[in-house]
């Protein structure tokens, strides 16, 4: 079964102090790893696609990097406006348009 | 440009009754995807529209239902209403279905009482 799975589920940061979030997937044929990031009562907003294990994207302080297993997003000197429930979904190749997606961890970046 | 639109914001409504939602998506995007975001369960795959049709559907009972119209917009309809579906209901549109980013709306809150 096509299944996601993210760590920690919530994570408390000083402003400045960088840290990884984990997304772990099973899949049966990668067609994309997508990550968004969703703030309290609003829809996810999109950041990266990844698409084959070694890709990277960047995005001023936001980095995902992809594995055959797993992707990380990295946030580099975060600040309070950075704290937001980080998504990870995966698209599988027998699934059509349809988005897997993991519980999401809570960032909470204080100043 | 315009991002994808949803409408109600926010929906009350009585155990039993139907609920309508509708959402447009972004100016030349074909497919339309429905994700349930109920409290605590994260979001759960409902609905897939591309060119009209519906392409894939998730582990959602049939008074769950919906449509695409010619101009690409979207319809969700809820029947038979139960307490459990409270929650944010989400509309995303993407270029095609595979393989490509998908962009949300805002959604609509969702309260049955």
């Amino acid at each position: 079964e096509d299944q996601v799975t993210q760590s920690p589920e919530a994570l408390r940061l000083q402003e400045g102090e960088s840290s990884s979030l984990n997304c772990s997937y099973t899949v049966s044929g990668l067609r994309g790893l997508f990550w968004y990031r969703q703030d309290p009562g609003k829809g996810p907003e999109f950041l990266f696609t990844l698409y084959s294990a070694g890709e990277e994207k960047e995005k001023e302080r936001l980095k995902a990097t992809l594995t055959k297993k797993e992707s990380f997003l990295h946030i580099t000197a975060p600040k309070p406006e950075d704290s937001a429930t980080y998504l990870c979904a995966v698209q599988a190749g027998n699934q059509g348009g349809k988005l897997i997606f993991g519980q999401g961890t809570e960032l909470s970046v204080k100043p | 440009e315009a991002g994808v639109t949803q409408s109600p914001t926010h929906l009350i409504k009585t155990r039993g009754q139907q609920a309508t939602l509708r959402c447009s998506p972004i100016s030349g995007h074909t497919s339309v995807y429905w994700y349930q975001q109920a409290l605590g369960l994260g979001l759960q795959f409902l609905l897939w529209y591309d060119e009209g049709e519906e392409r894939n559907r998730g582990n959602f009972p049939p008074r769950f239902s919906g449509r695409q119209f010619p101009n690409y917009s979207s319809e969700l309809n809820v029947n038979a209403l139960e307490l459990e579906d409270s929650a944010l209901y989400l509309c995303a549109s993407s270029l095609e279905g595979r393989g490509t980013e998908a962009f949300f709306g805002q959604g609509t809150r969702l309260t049955v009482v």
